[in-house]
């Protein structure tokens, strides 16, 4: 079973600032599969970024997603107030996620 | 438009099982190219997947609970139906369950509310 780790864990940032978020996993995964969720409290997961770099409908262009291999990326080229979230990466919907990472503000 | 939602039991005992219904609706359960996914969130704590079924009734299950889960669905019903038995009060969690889109490289691109679990004598 893949396993995928999430890093940092607590990301402490400014808004305006960008924001690097770090999913890998244990053994190479197809980027085809790798996605990322956002997940604000008292709300239900939001799918972001499909297939490692397709963003989901409706999500704004500042976050972007890359990666390939073991090593995938979301970044949030300037934080908005409302991108303080727990993000999650996912290789496939029927498959374990990463552990996440929580975007704080500093 | 796309829904899907949870509903079941609120407060299970220790030792019960749980039985939980996924009623969706704006897709079918006999699209080869959608499936559901159940998600589990304890208190303050990270998501776990834990069951899967797809249009074929193929189904895969967490490793960890494979033993205590079981899925299934009634498609002339739009419902995925979770049950886990012998439920613990590590179980408390707030129980989603989401639509996989194989058109989204497999994502799961619609989530339901969620439903609030507490295992508890």
């Amino acid at each position: 079973e893949i396993v995928l780790t999430q890093s940092p864990g607590t990301l402490s940032l400014s808004p305006g600032e960008r924001a690097t978020l770090s999913c890998r996993a244990s053994q190479s995964v197809s980027s085809s599969y790798l996605a990322w969720y956002q997940q604000k409290p008292g709300q239900a997961p939001r799918l972001l970024i499909y297939g490692a770099s397709s963003r989901a409908t409706g999500i704004p262009d500042r976050f972007s997603g890359s990666g390939s291999g073991t090593d995938f990326t979301l970044t949030i080229s300037r934080l908005e107030p409302e991108d303080f979230a727990v993000y999650y990466c996912q290789q496939y919907g029927s498959s374990p996620f990463g552990g996440g990472t929580k975007v704080e503000i500093k | 438009q796309v829904t899907l939602k949870e509903s079941g039991p609120v407060l299970v005992k220790p030792t019960e099982t749980l039985t939980l219904t996924c009623t969706v609706s704006g897709f079918s359960l006999s699209n080869a190219r959608m499936g559901v996914s159940w998600i589990r969130q304890p208190p303050g704590k990270a998501l776990e997947w834990l069951a899967h079924i797809f249009s074929n009734d193929e189904k895969s299950y967490s490793t960890s609970l494979k033993s205590r889960l079981t899925i299934s669905k009634d498609t002339s019903k739009s419902q995925v139906v979770l049950t886990m038995t012998n439920m613990d009060p590590v179980d408390t969690a707030t129980y989603y369950c989401a639509r996989l889109n194989w058109n989204r490289h497999a994502s799961l691109d619609y989530w339901g509310q969620g439903t609030l679990v507490t295992v508890s004598s």
